[in-house]
C-alpha cells in the first residue's frame, strides 16, 4: 500500500457525460500528478499540482481539468466524454515535487460507453 | 482483472534465476530514471532509482545499471521468485521537469 488513496475504483458512464476523478496524496507529500493508462498509449503524463498550484502540464486535453485543495487532495474533472477516454486513470504523490520519488495510487478505471 | 498492455515484450524466467530487464531511453537530457512494478489490478510500484551522476545502484535483490553514452538502463532481479511476475516500467525525467516518461514495459513469467 503506497499510502495513496483513489475514489472510485470502477467508474461506468456514456459518452458525453462528465466525471470527476479523486485523489488523497500520502501524508506529508506536497505535490500531486495525474497519469492516465490505456492499452495503446501506455502512461502518460497528464498534470502535476504543487502545494495547489499547477506545476507541469503534459498531454492533458482542454476536456479535462485538475485541481488541488487546500488540504493536498485533488480531483482530475473528465467532460464530453468519448469512448477513447475509457482508460486507467492514476495519481501519484511526491515529498516536494522536485526529483523525489512518486507514489501511485490503486487508480481509477473508467469505462465510456 | 484488466489487461495492460496485451502485446508487451514477455519475459519468461525460472523461479530462481536471475532476470534482466532491459529499457532504451530517448532523451539524452534526462537526469533521473526509475523502475516501476504494476501488478495486475494495482497501480505501479516504486522499485528503483537512479541519478544521472551514477552508473550503477543497488537495493534488495535488485540493481539497476545506467548507460548513458548508449542511454540504456537495465533492471537485474536476483533470485527471481513467482511474487516477481508482473509488468515492469523503466521511466525518465529529463532535467528541469518532474513529469516522468514510461516505457512501453516488458512483463515478466517466473515459472515455478
Amino acid at each position: 500500500d503506497s499510502g495513496v488513496t483513489q475514489t472510485p475504483k470502477h467508474l461506468i458512464t456514456a459518452t458525453g457525460q462528465r466525471v470527476t476523478l479523486r485523489c488523497s496524496p500520502r501524508s506529508g507529500d506536497l505535490s500531486v500528478y495525474w497519469y492516465q493508462q490505456s492499452l495503446d498509449q501506455g502512461l502518460q503524463f497528464l498534470i502535476q499540482y504543487y502545494n495547489g498550484e499547477e506545476r507541469a502540464k503534459g498531454n492533458i486535453l482542454e476536456r479535462f481539468s485538475a485541481q488541488q485543495f487546500p488540504d493536498l487532495h485533488s480531483e482530475l474533472n473528465l467532460s464530453s466524454l468519448e469512448l477513447g477516454d475509457s482508460a486507467l486513470y492514476f495519481c501519484a504523490s511526491s515529498t516536494r515535487g522536485g526529483l523525489d520519488t512518486q507514489y501511485f495510487g490503486p487508480g481509477t478505471r473508467l469505462t465510456v460507453l | 482483472g484488466e489487461s495492460v498492455g496485451l502485446h508487451l515484450p514477455t519475459l519468461s524466467v525460472q523461479e530462481g534465476d536471475n532476470s534482466i530487464i532491459n529499457c532504451a531511453y530517448s532523451n539524452s537530457a534526462s537526469d533521473y530514471f526509475i523502475w516501476y512494478k504494476q501488478e495486475s489490478g494495482k497501480g505501479p510500484q516504486f522499485i528503483i532509482d537512479i541519478r544521472s551522476n551514477m552508473d550503477k545502484r543497488q537495493g534488495q535483490r535488485v540493481t539497476v545499471l545506467l548507460n548513458k553514452t548508449v542511454k540504456h538502463l537495465s533492471l537485474q532481479i536476483a533470485a527471481t521468485q513467482p511474487g516477481d511476475s508482473a509488468v515492469y516500467f523503466c521511466a525518465e525525467s529529463p532535467a528541469g521537469r518532474r513529469a516522468l516518461t514510461f516505457g512501453s514495459g516488458t512483463r515478466l513469467q517466473v515459472q515455478p
